[in-house]
């Protein structure tokens, strides 16, 4: 079955830490975004990518990081910088009518600073 | 700023009976307008979607209505049923997607 795998489902970290969130998807999409959800808010797009070896920056970027170095694979690292990381993140991809079709979501990773 | 809200964070209605899940946009360039579903511990799943030129789609119980000069939308399921009950999401596209708060509906057997 084809699908967005996130990996782990949940995740602790200490201050000061940087953490990798992995997403792994084989649905053949070109296009990935990594969001975050936060309780009463909407999902806010944190980086995104169109293709391998390209990603862009969303709307709440600063203190995460991301690579794109396979098109089934896009991690996302929090780095030490983000002030306030514990949240729920989900991944997301997409074929080139993502915006009539939706998108495809992970189950999604609760990290939870320590 | 928030571009698609979500103002009502729940709603609870009777088996059978209509739920209307509401949705604003600030942002007229919008072109296509979804809906997605979301059970505990999973992610959103899409439900539907409707293109900024169309005022009404329709899939099976559930029909998604576009007003453009109010720059609103909503969702209606008919009938609703207990397996409904789950948190749905409004989303808006155009070069990116935006997501509002989510409703939570609730449907009592």
């Amino acid at each position: 079955d084809g699908g967005i795998t996130q990996s782990p489902k949940y995740l602790f970290r200490k201050e000061g830490q940087n953490v990798t969130l992995s997403c792994e998807q084989n649905l053949n999409h070109d296009a990935m975004y990594w969001y975050r959800q936060d309780p009463g808010q909407g999902l806010r797009l944190i980086y995104y990518s169109q293709i391998v070896n390209d990603f862009q920056k969303g709307d709440i970027a600063e203190g995460y990081s991301v690579s794109r170095e396979k098109k089934e694979s896009f991690p996302l690292t929090v780095t030490s910088a983000q002030k306030n990381p514990t949240a729920f993140y989900l991944c997301a991809s997409s074929d080139p009518w993502g915006a009539i079709n939706g998108y495809t979501f992970g189950s999604g990773t609760r990290l939870t600073v320590v | 700023d928030q571009q698609v809200k979500q103002n009502s964070p729940s709603l609870s209605v009777q088996e059978g009976r209509i739920s209307i899940l509401n949705c604003d946009y600030t942002n007229s360039m919008f072109d296509y307008f979804l809906w997605y579903k979301k059970y505990p511990a999973e992610g959103p799943t899409f439900l539907i979607s409707i293109s900024s030129i169309k005022d009404k789609n329709e899939d099976g119980r559930f029909t998604v209505f576009l007003n453009k000069s109010a720059k609103h939308l909503s969702l209606h399921i008919v009938p609703s049923q207990p397996g409904d009950s789950a948190v749905y999401f409004c989303a808006a596209s155009n070069n990116d997607m935006r997501f509002g708060a989510g409703t939570r509906l609730t449907v009592k057997p």
